[in-house]
């Protein structure tokens, strides 16, 4: 199976900061890979997701960007946080080759807590 | 608009008894999976229904799926406090997942 690594776990920036998560994945090739976002005692949003190298699709406007520099990393960047970017980010990557369909699992990392003040 | 709404959002029982939960959906779909999440942690996924299956189980879950009120359930029977957790179900379309917000299950010892 599948191993995410994410990191940090924590992290606290003030406003107007950059950011950089980086996320690896180990134990599949060609996985789409999904950065999700997690208010407080809430549901999911996705923010983005990829289906190969430099393939990127944003689903919400925002403060954040993304990148796939290899097949196995995701990274979620900003040049410049906003109090609201503050939440629990989790990536998540899918079985390898499902970009036609997703009758499968995710697997996700353990996750960034960030906290932008 | 996101997918996948559960009710009850916060459920507390006692060990060994059952737990249920429900999830509404609204369009069409190819499955919808349940995932677990342990307080400050990822997700884990628990459970796959594929939208021609009307009931699956492994070990002491058991899903149900209605599609024709776009709804599906999560059972957990004989519940141990290390059941705790949030219970999301997600429903799969256009090559992603909609994540409801989530049942907030405690199991008291």
């Amino acid at each position: 199976s599948q191993t995410i690594h994410q990191w940090p776990a924590t992290l606290v920036q003030p406003v107007g900061s950059p950011l950089s998560l980086e996320c690896t994945v180990e134990g599949t090739s060609n996985p789409n890979l999904y950065w999700y976002r997690q208010a407080a005692g809430r549901g999911l949003q996705l923010l983005f997701y990829s289906i190969g190298i430099d393939q990127i699709s944003s689903e919400v406007p925002q403060n954040l960007s993304a990148s796939r520099p290899q097949d196995r990393q995701f990274i979620l960047s900003s040049k410049k946080l906003l109090l609201s970017d503050s939440g629990f980010y989790l990536c998540a990557s899918s079985s390898e080759g499902m970009a036609a369909t997703t009758n499968e699992k995710l697997f996700f990392g353990s996750g960034t807590q960030l906290s932008v003040l | 608009s996101q997918q996948g709404e559960e009710d009850p959002q916060a459920l507390s029982i006692q060990e060994g008894e059952n737990a249920t939960m429900n999830c509404s959906y609204k369009t069409s779909i190819n499955n919808l999976q349940w995932y677990r999440q342990n307080s400050g942690r990822g997700l884990v996924h628990l459970i796959l229904i594929r939208s021609n299956e009307r009931e699956k189980h492994s070990g002491r879950l058991r899903v149900t799926l209605d599609t024709s009120k776009k709804s599906s359930s999560l059972l957990i029977t004989a519940s141990r406090a290390a059941d705790t957790a949030s219970y999301f179900c997600a429903t799969e379309g256009n090559n992603r997942l909609a994540f409801g917000k989530g049942n907030q299950v405690v199991v008291i010892p």
